[in-house]
């Protein structure tokens, strides 16, 4: 069985970083392109970051130069640090599984507030 | 970037009736379309990839058409559990996998 969670998140002040990981079962995360997808409160998805296998990365560009997503092999964990956090970085931030671009498998999220 | 447009916002159905929902998108984007079901407080859930392949699990009342720029996802039989924000993503060009706005699917 997949399973994948989302810690880290929490209320930060604009301005401050966080780092989100996701501990992966069931998948290994090095082998498998693995997003980040967030959505604000009450709104749709928005895609943010993914990782691909042979380690390229790619960003939204709302997040470009202020996020990095990385991952832990060892530990079979992805891992989304965000700095520079604004207000509107607010949402839940989801990870999952990317099949060629398809999300079929999610964590169950984590909420990131940015406010003062 | 390929914008994806879903209608109608909110649709209001009866349980048992048939829910037919739209996504259109900017550019074509073949059959490289997906739709994910969210419940209130849950993780989306893969329905249909393909444009019309279910996903793993998924009732066969759920099914998917449509190519090019215009997609479709219809339920055939509303159960009480159906009902939910529907979004579709395209992933012709990917990344970013845009999603649409979502359709709110209630009970009428």
């Amino acid at each position: 069985e997949v399973q994948m969670v989302e810690t880290g998140g929490g209320l930060i002040q604009p301005g401050g970083s966080l780092r989100l990981s996701c501990a992966a079962s069931g998948v290994t995360v090095n082998n498998n392109y693995m997003a980040w997808v967030r959505q604000a409160p009450g709104k749709g998805l928005e895609w943010v970051s993914i990782i691909y296998t042979d380690g390229r990365t790619y960003y939204a560009d709302s997040v470009k130069g202020r996020f990095t997503i990385s991952r832990d092999n060892s530990k079979n964990t992805l891992y989304l640090q965000m700095n520079s956090l604004r207000v509107e970085d607010t949402a839940v931030y989801y990870c999952a599984r990317s099949l060629l671009g398809v999300n079929d498998y999610w964590g169950q999220g984590t909420l990131v507030t940015v406010s003062s | 970037e390929i914008v994806m447009t879903q209608s109608p916002a909110t649709l209001s159905v009866s349980p048992g009736e048939r829910a037919t929902l739209s996504c259109r998108a900017s550019h074509s984007v073949i059959i490289n379309l997906a739709w994910y079901q969210q419940k209130p407080g849950q993780a989306p859930r893969l329905l249909i990839y393909g444009a019309s392949t279910r996903a793993t699990g998924i009732p066969a009342r759920f099914s998917g058409s449509g190519s090019g720029t215009e997609f479709t996802l219809t339920i055939s039989s509303l159960q009480s559990e159906d009902f939910a924000v529907y979004y579709c993503q395209q992933y012709n060009n990917w990344p970013p996998g845009t999603f649409g706005q979502g359709t709110k699917l209630e009970i009428k």
